[in-house]
């Protein structure tokens, strides 16, 4: 199947630094990116859907200024996490679409990266 | 809204089998995915439902029926590397956002000797 890395898989940063996590699609283009987001006994909650090229589509009560994402190539979408802060401590998976055809439909599925921690002091 | 519903826990025996439920409420449907992940790391595809009916891959299968917001995942002959948590995902719309999913909260699997 399709590979998605994440860079990196973990990461200890100070109160009011910023963070960027790197997401590639290593073997297939990903039109589009989706950046999630889960605490410990929950389940992933989606933050940001990125299109390669335009700008990313946020859920509602995530900050768009908080949490820049770019998706500059169709291989490559980065997060940065700016001022961060204790709150922010999560597992953060990133996961491409690629597109395939079933049934005589286009569909899309998604490929998970590996996930990256991180833990604001 | 959308809402799916899926266990918190289950606990099963090594070498049984065990059926894990979903229902899901959503504004659209286009296909619900199972996923397995264990813990610290991120989920893995088990299966995909667009159709009504049972699809079997292994000792996996997933069921689902539309018209009940209906699936289950049902695991055969456990292994203790079966222990994780299944997520049921549903995709509620088509195109737009190439493959949107709304997650459950997961089930945590617990496979005992």
């Amino acid at each position: 199947g399709a590979v998605v890395s994440q860079h990196p898989s973990w990461v200890i940063c100070k109160s009011g630094t910023s963070v960027k996590i790197e997401c590639r699609s290593l073997d297939f283009q990903a039109t589009t990116m989706f950046w999630y987001r889960q605490f410990p006994k929950q389940s992933l909650m989606l933050m940001a859907t990125s299109n390669e090229g335009s700008k990313a589509t946020y859920e509602q009560g995530v900050e768009k200024d908080k949490f820049l994402i770019n998706h500059a190539s169709l291989t490559l979408s980065t997060l940065t996490v700016t001022s961060a802060h204790p709150e922010d401590s999560s597992f953060y998976i990133c996961s491409a679409s690629s597109a395939y055809a079933d049934l005589q439909l286009i569909t899309y599925e998604q490929y998970f990266g590996p996930g990256t921690r991180l833990t604001v002091t | 809204g959308q809402n799916i519903d899926q266990p918190t826990e289950m606990t099963a025996t090594e070498g049984a089998i065990v059926q894990i439920n979903c229902t899901y409420q959503t504004s659209g449907f286009n296909g619900l995915f199972w996923y397995q992940q264990h813990a610290g790391e991120a989920p893995t595809f088990l299966s995909y439902n667009v159709l009504d009916g049972l699809e079997e891959k292994g000792r996996f299968s997933s069921f689902l029926s539309r018209s009940k917001g209906y699936s289950y995942l049902l695991l055969k002959e456990l292994q203790m590397k079966d222990s994780a948590s299944y997520l049921c995902a549903v995709r509620p719309q088509y195109g737009g956002s190439q493959g949107n999913l709304i997650f459950g909260k997961g089930t945590k699997l617990s496979v005992k000797p």
